[in-house]
């Protein structure tokens, strides 16, 4: 099952600029993670952000969670053409330990 | 984190054959992997959940008999595509939990692209 929608599904921007994605989910969550995955590569964790949590920051990404809307958005600042990729978001509600639910991705393409 | 292997990275079978991929949790013992599956331009579906040592819990519309999980030991489970058609080429993808104390973290493996002829 997946959570819901990620916004946009594509998008393509030039280096320097910043990259805004969103992502929707539908349940209660513990957290949500977001990931990058390089064409037909494995995932790259990028950060967590916790259900209590409201804004996190990890060098030029930028994470916002709104538990009443059910959103998350992930800023990238001066992109790079390296920061071309699909990304997602993932939640979990249960325990520790239970699987990821991944959102329907966002694939940024960034030109030099 | 934790390091995560997938074997073989890339396997071409014909129609009808069977598949092993396998996971290994390389420097902690895992006692939940999970398997996830990834169409080409689509985002990861959870499969099933491989518990070391119990039979795996499969999700809604993902047959069991022919996704064959076996988490026999902490570091390793292997996924068993019986009977491969030309609908199951995809993407697989492993990840281990390391429930910590506050989070649950997930180490993902690299992938296995399946492609059947």
């Amino acid at each position: 099952s997946q959570q819901g929608e990620e916004d946009p599904q594509a998008l393509s921007i030039q280096e320097g600029e910043n990259a805004t994605m969103n992502c929707s989910y539908k349940t209660s969550i513990n957290n949500l993670q977001w990931y990058r995955q390089n064409s037909g590569r494995g995932l790259v964790h990028l950060i967590l952000i916790r259900s209590n949590e409201r804004e996190k920051h990890s060098g030029r990404l930028r994470v916002t969670l709104d538990t009443s809307k059910k959103s998350s958005s992930l800023l990238i600042t001066a992109s790079r053409a390296a920061d071309t990729a699909s990304y997602f978001c993932a939640t979990d509600a249960g325990q520790a330990g239970t699987a990821l639910i991944f959102g329907k991705g966002t694939t940024l393409s960034v030109s030099s | 984190g934790a390091v995560v292997s997938q074997h073989p990275s890339r396997v071409i079978c014909k129609s009808g054959t069977s598949v092993k991929i396998e996971c290994r949790s390389l420097d902690f013992q895992a006692t939940t992997m999970f398997w996830y599956r990834q169409f080409p331009k689509q985002s990861l579906m959870l499969m099933a959940t491989s518990n070391e040592g119990s039979k795996a819990t499969y999700e809604q519309g993902v047959e069991k008999d022919k996704f064959l999980i076996n988490h026999a030991s902490l570091t390793l489970s292997t996924l068993t595509v019986t009977s491969a058609h030309p609908e199951d080429s995809s993407f697989y993808i492993c990840s281990v939990s390391f429930p910590s104390v506050s989070y649950n973290e997930q180490f993902f493996g690299p992938g296995t692209r399946l492609t059947v002829l």
